[in-house]
Protein backbone atom coordinates (compact mmCIF):
# COMPACT_ATOMS: atom_id res chain seq x y z
CA UNK A 1 0.00 0.00 0.00
CA UNK A 2 1.17 3.54 -0.34
CA UNK A 3 3.28 4.97 2.32
CA UNK A 4 2.82 8.60 4.60
CA UNK A 5 5.38 9.15 7.08
CA UNK A 6 5.14 11.01 10.08
CA UNK A 7 7.61 12.70 12.12
CA UNK A 8 8.49 12.48 14.88
CA UNK A 9 6.61 9.74 16.46
CA UNK A 10 6.75 10.87 20.11
CA UNK A 11 7.70 14.64 21.50
CA UNK A 12 8.00 16.42 24.77
CA UNK A 13 8.34 19.84 25.10
CA UNK A 14 7.15 22.42 27.90
CA UNK A 15 4.72 24.51 28.22
CA UNK A 16 4.59 27.84 26.18
CA UNK A 17 6.59 26.73 23.62
CA UNK A 18 5.47 25.26 20.02
CA UNK A 19 6.11 22.27 18.28
CA UNK A 20 5.98 21.09 14.71
CA UNK A 21 4.83 17.79 12.84
CA UNK A 22 5.71 16.86 9.66
CA UNK A 23 3.52 14.19 7.85
CA UNK A 24 4.86 12.81 3.99
CA UNK A 25 3.91 11.14 1.45
CA UNK A 26 6.84 8.96 -0.05
CA UNK A 27 5.22 7.23 -2.88
CA UNK A 28 2.58 9.17 -4.09
CA UNK A 29 1.60 13.03 -4.69
CA UNK A 30 -1.04 14.47 -2.18
CA UNK A 31 -3.17 17.66 -3.08
CA UNK A 32 -5.00 16.93 0.58
CA UNK A 33 -3.78 15.64 3.45
CA UNK A 34 -5.85 14.89 6.86
CA UNK A 35 -4.50 16.13 10.77
CA UNK A 36 -6.72 13.79 13.14
CA UNK A 37 -6.24 14.02 16.84
CA UNK A 38 -6.79 11.09 19.26
CA UNK A 39 -7.50 11.16 23.44
CA UNK A 40 -7.07 7.61 25.19
CA UNK A 41 -9.62 5.05 24.01
CA UNK A 42 -11.42 7.47 21.81
CA UNK A 43 -12.19 7.58 18.58
CA UNK A 44 -10.37 9.37 15.82
CA UNK A 45 -10.94 13.13 15.39
CA UNK A 46 -10.82 15.25 12.59
CA UNK A 47 -9.14 18.62 13.49
CA UNK A 48 -8.47 20.24 9.79
CA UNK A 49 -7.91 19.58 6.03
CA UNK A 50 -4.59 20.80 4.40
CA UNK A 51 -4.42 21.99 1.11
CA UNK A 52 -1.45 22.17 -0.85
CA UNK A 53 -1.20 25.88 -2.05
CA UNK A 54 -4.02 26.92 -0.40
CA UNK A 55 -5.51 27.66 3.33
CA UNK A 56 -5.93 24.59 5.63
CA UNK A 57 -9.88 24.00 6.07
CA UNK A 58 -10.17 23.23 9.89
CA UNK A 59 -13.20 21.56 11.95
CA UNK A 60 -15.52 23.45 13.87
CA UNK A 61 -13.90 24.41 17.57
CA UNK A 62 -10.96 23.68 16.22
CA UNK A 63 -8.38 26.81 16.89
CA UNK A 64 -6.59 27.70 13.94
CA UNK A 65 -4.08 30.01 15.25
CA UNK A 66 -3.14 27.63 18.12
CA UNK A 67 -3.18 24.21 15.36
CA UNK A 68 -0.90 25.94 12.10
CA UNK A 69 -1.43 24.03 9.08
CA UNK A 70 1.34 23.98 6.23
CA UNK A 71 1.31 22.40 3.10
CA UNK A 72 3.49 23.79 1.05
CA UNK A 73 4.31 20.94 -1.39
CA UNK A 74 2.39 17.68 -2.80
CA UNK A 75 3.82 15.40 -0.73
CA UNK A 76 4.26 17.53 2.46
CA UNK A 77 2.12 18.70 5.01
CA UNK A 78 3.13 20.09 8.69
CA UNK A 79 0.95 20.71 11.52
CA UNK A 80 2.66 23.29 14.54
CA UNK A 81 1.29 23.41 18.07
CA UNK A 82 1.88 26.90 19.04
CA UNK A 83 2.64 27.77 22.82
CA UNK A 84 1.49 24.11 23.72
CA UNK A 85 -0.50 23.45 26.78
CA UNK A 86 -0.80 20.10 28.72
CA UNK A 87 -4.48 20.07 27.64
CA UNK A 88 -2.70 20.01 23.87
CA UNK A 89 -0.92 16.47 24.99
CA UNK A 90 -2.49 13.94 22.76
CA UNK A 91 -1.73 11.57 19.91
CA UNK A 92 -2.04 13.41 16.11
CA UNK A 93 -2.06 11.10 12.83
CA UNK A 94 -2.20 12.52 9.70
CA UNK A 95 -3.86 10.72 6.79
CA UNK A 96 -3.70 11.42 2.60
CA UNK A 97 -5.72 9.80 0.28
CA UNK A 98 -3.59 8.16 -2.69
CA UNK A 99 -6.07 9.21 -5.71
CA UNK A 100 -8.85 10.49 -5.96
CA UNK A 101 -10.84 7.25 -7.79
CA UNK A 102 -9.73 5.10 -4.92
CA UNK A 103 -10.09 7.80 -2.06
CA UNK A 104 -8.52 4.71 0.43
CA UNK A 105 -6.68 6.42 3.17
CA UNK A 106 -3.55 6.42 4.86
CA UNK A 107 -2.22 7.14 7.69
CA UNK A 108 1.15 8.04 9.20
CA UNK A 109 2.77 6.33 12.49
CA UNK A 110 1.26 9.23 14.50
CA UNK A 111 2.95 11.28 17.02
CA UNK A 112 3.00 11.55 20.91
CA UNK A 113 3.05 14.84 21.93
CA UNK A 114 3.05 15.03 25.54
CA UNK A 115 3.12 19.24 27.09
CA UNK A 116 4.86 19.37 30.26
CA UNK B 1 -24.67 14.36 11.01
CA UNK B 2 -22.62 10.73 10.69
CA UNK B 3 -21.98 8.76 13.49
CA UNK B 4 -20.19 5.35 13.43
CA UNK B 5 -20.56 3.01 16.45
CA UNK B 6 -18.56 -0.05 16.75
CA UNK B 7 -19.78 -2.75 19.06
CA UNK B 8 -18.23 -4.85 21.41
CA UNK B 9 -16.09 -2.38 22.63
CA UNK B 10 -13.73 -4.89 23.34
CA UNK B 11 -13.25 -8.93 22.37
CA UNK B 12 -11.40 -11.57 24.21
CA UNK B 13 -10.99 -14.57 22.50
CA UNK B 14 -8.95 -18.47 22.32
CA UNK B 15 -6.50 -18.44 19.62
CA UNK B 16 -8.03 -20.12 16.62
CA UNK B 17 -11.52 -19.17 17.04
CA UNK B 18 -13.30 -17.20 14.07
CA UNK B 19 -14.82 -13.84 15.06
CA UNK B 20 -16.97 -10.58 14.03
CA UNK B 21 -16.22 -7.05 14.69
CA UNK B 22 -19.28 -4.81 14.09
CA UNK B 23 -20.14 -1.80 12.78
CA UNK B 24 -22.83 0.45 12.26
CA UNK B 25 -23.54 3.93 10.33
CA UNK B 26 -26.68 6.23 10.71
CA UNK B 27 -26.20 7.62 7.52
CA UNK B 28 -26.60 5.15 4.72
CA UNK B 29 -25.19 7.70 2.22
CA UNK B 30 -21.34 6.87 2.34
CA UNK B 31 -18.98 6.79 -0.66
CA UNK B 32 -16.74 3.68 0.73
CA UNK B 33 -16.56 2.47 4.56
CA UNK B 34 -12.83 0.79 5.50
CA UNK B 35 -11.58 -1.25 8.60
CA UNK B 36 -8.15 -0.65 9.72
CA UNK B 37 -6.09 -1.74 12.36
CA UNK B 38 -4.18 0.14 15.01
CA UNK B 39 -1.06 -1.16 17.71
CA UNK B 40 -1.09 0.53 20.63
CA UNK B 41 0.59 3.80 20.22
CA UNK B 42 0.74 3.51 16.25
CA UNK B 43 -0.57 4.41 13.58
CA UNK B 44 -3.44 2.97 11.37
CA UNK B 45 -2.94 0.28 8.87
CA UNK B 46 -5.82 -0.27 6.57
CA UNK B 47 -7.24 -3.90 6.32
CA UNK B 48 -9.92 -3.60 3.68
CA UNK B 49 -11.30 -0.87 1.93
CA UNK B 50 -15.44 -1.56 0.57
CA UNK B 51 -17.06 0.87 -2.15
CA UNK B 52 -20.14 1.89 -1.56
CA UNK B 53 -21.63 -0.32 -4.11
CA UNK B 54 -19.82 -3.21 -3.01
CA UNK B 55 -21.14 -6.11 -0.74
CA UNK B 56 -18.17 -7.66 0.57
CA UNK B 57 -14.03 -8.15 0.32
CA UNK B 58 -11.95 -10.18 1.43
CA UNK B 59 -8.02 -10.01 2.18
CA UNK B 60 -6.72 -13.39 3.72
CA UNK B 61 -8.29 -14.52 6.92
CA UNK B 62 -9.98 -11.17 6.55
CA UNK B 63 -13.60 -10.76 5.31
CA UNK B 64 -15.13 -7.49 5.09
CA UNK B 65 -19.18 -7.11 4.62
CA UNK B 66 -21.33 -3.80 3.51
CA UNK B 67 -24.73 -3.65 3.94
CA UNK B 68 -24.99 -0.07 3.30
CA UNK B 69 -29.02 0.19 3.36
CA UNK B 70 -29.15 -1.42 6.72
CA UNK B 71 -25.80 0.84 7.77
CA UNK B 72 -24.32 -2.24 8.74
CA UNK B 73 -20.51 -3.42 8.07
CA UNK B 74 -18.92 -6.96 9.64
CA UNK B 75 -15.37 -7.66 9.68
CA UNK B 76 -14.97 -11.55 9.62
CA UNK B 77 -11.25 -12.76 11.33
CA UNK B 78 -11.03 -16.44 10.73
CA UNK B 79 -8.69 -18.83 12.96
CA UNK B 80 -7.48 -16.26 15.16
CA UNK B 81 -3.67 -15.73 15.83
CA UNK B 82 -2.18 -13.65 19.25
CA UNK B 83 -0.50 -11.35 16.31
CA UNK B 84 -4.36 -9.92 15.54
CA UNK B 85 -4.66 -8.56 19.09
CA UNK B 86 -4.72 -4.86 18.38
CA UNK B 87 -7.91 -2.08 17.88
CA UNK B 88 -9.59 -2.62 14.98
CA UNK B 89 -11.54 0.39 13.51
CA UNK B 90 -14.06 1.03 11.43
CA UNK B 91 -14.25 4.35 9.23
CA UNK B 92 -16.95 5.75 6.08
CA UNK B 93 -16.81 8.20 3.94
CA UNK B 94 -19.59 10.51 3.15
CA UNK B 95 -20.38 11.53 -0.18
CA UNK B 96 -19.51 14.30 -2.00
CA UNK B 97 -16.01 15.80 -3.40
CA UNK B 98 -14.60 15.30 0.06
CA UNK B 99 -12.13 12.59 2.11
CA UNK B 100 -13.88 12.82 4.90
CA UNK B 101 -13.60 10.08 7.28
CA UNK B 102 -16.18 9.31 10.42
CA UNK B 103 -14.45 7.13 12.72
CA UNK B 104 -16.11 4.53 15.91
CA UNK B 105 -14.39 4.23 18.60
CA UNK B 106 -13.13 0.90 17.66
CA UNK B 107 -13.21 -2.66 19.20
CA UNK B 108 -10.50 -3.65 20.99
CA UNK B 109 -9.23 -7.20 20.52
CA UNK B 110 -7.16 -9.49 22.59
CA UNK B 111 -6.34 -13.30 21.42
CA UNK B 112 -5.25 -15.42 23.93
CA UNK B 113 -2.18 -18.44 23.27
Amino acid sequence: GAVVSQHPSWVICKSGTSVKIECRSLDFQATTMFWYRQFPKQSLMLMATSNEGSKATYEQGVEKDKFLINHASLTLSTLTVTSAHPEDSSFYICSAPRDSSNTEAFFGQGTRLTVV
Amino acid sequence: KQEVTQIPAALSVPEGENLVLNCSFTDSAIYNLQWFRQDPGKGLTSLLLIQSSQREQTSGRLNASLDKSSGRSTLYIAASQPGDSATYLCAVRGGGSNYKLTFGKGTLLTVNP
